[in-house]
């Protein structure tokens, strides 16, 4: 079945620094990546969607210039939480839908950590 | 915006007892309908889904979901629960009319003691 593949899995970073998550679709093109955020013990929350060849669109409340969202390639999204703040420290998960049998398909996820 | 109502934040049951998870959405259009689960330390997994056709959809590890378009709802069911299925559940709803976002209901962490 269609495979998205996360990385890195965890990341510890200091504060200020930026953090890139990478997506990739390994036996499918993903025109669209959805880029997810879930705190713990709390549901996922869509952060943004990301488009191969144009812009993202960013939910309502999400900072479109501390989260760099990229779709570079139909196999390729990426996310940089750019000056990173403790606060930032989440787990961030994307997924690409796959239509056919199985909808969408996940990334294992990045726990981040910004001391 | 369409939202997803999970009534039950925490379960707690014995192995054998049956578990039925609650959710609710809110919207009247055509809808997807997703149940996933995340067990500790891993990734969502899909355990059923519901397109269209039979309102009674059965997915993997025994579990069932029915979507009862009058109620706006897709329950979560499993008659005998083992030790193994202690995890997270999440309902997720796709609207036609919003694309293909999913969005999620607040989770339902359920804990079946052996």
């Amino acid at each position: 079945g269609a495979v998205v593949s996360q990385h890195p899995s965890w990341v510890i970073c200091k504060s200020g620094t930026s953090v890139k998550i990478e997506c990739r679709s390994l036996d499918f093109q993903a025109t669209t990546m959805f880029w997810y955020r879930q705190f713990p013990k709390k549901s996922l929350m869509l952060m943004a969607t990301s488009n191969e060849g144009s812009k993202a669109t960013y939910e309502q409340g999400v900072e479109k210039d501390k989260f760099l969202i990229n779709h570079a390639s139909l196999t390729l999204s990426t996310l940089t939480v750019t000056s990173a703040h403790p606060e930032d420290s989440s787990f961030y998960i994307c997924s690409a839908p796959t239509g056919g049998d199985y909808g969408y398909t996940f990334g294992s996820g990045t726990r981040l950590t910004v001391v | 915006a369409q939202s997803v109502s999970q009534h039950n934040h925490h379960v707690i049951l014995s192995e054998a007892a049956s578990l039925e998870l609650g959710c609710n959405y809110s919207y009247g259009g055509t809808v997807n309908l997703f149940w996933y689960v995340q067990y500790p330390g891993q990734h969502l997994q899909l355990l059923l889904k519901y397109f269209s056709g039979d309102p009674l959809v059965k997915g993997i590890k025994g579990f069932e979901a029915e979507f009862i378009k009058s109620k706006f709802s897709f329950n979560l069911r499993k008659p005998s629960v083992q030790w193994s299925d202690t995890a997270e559940y999440f309902c997720a709803v796709n609207v036609w009319a919003a694309g293909n976002k999913l969005t999620f209901g607040g989770g339902t962490r359920v804990l079946v003691k052996p």
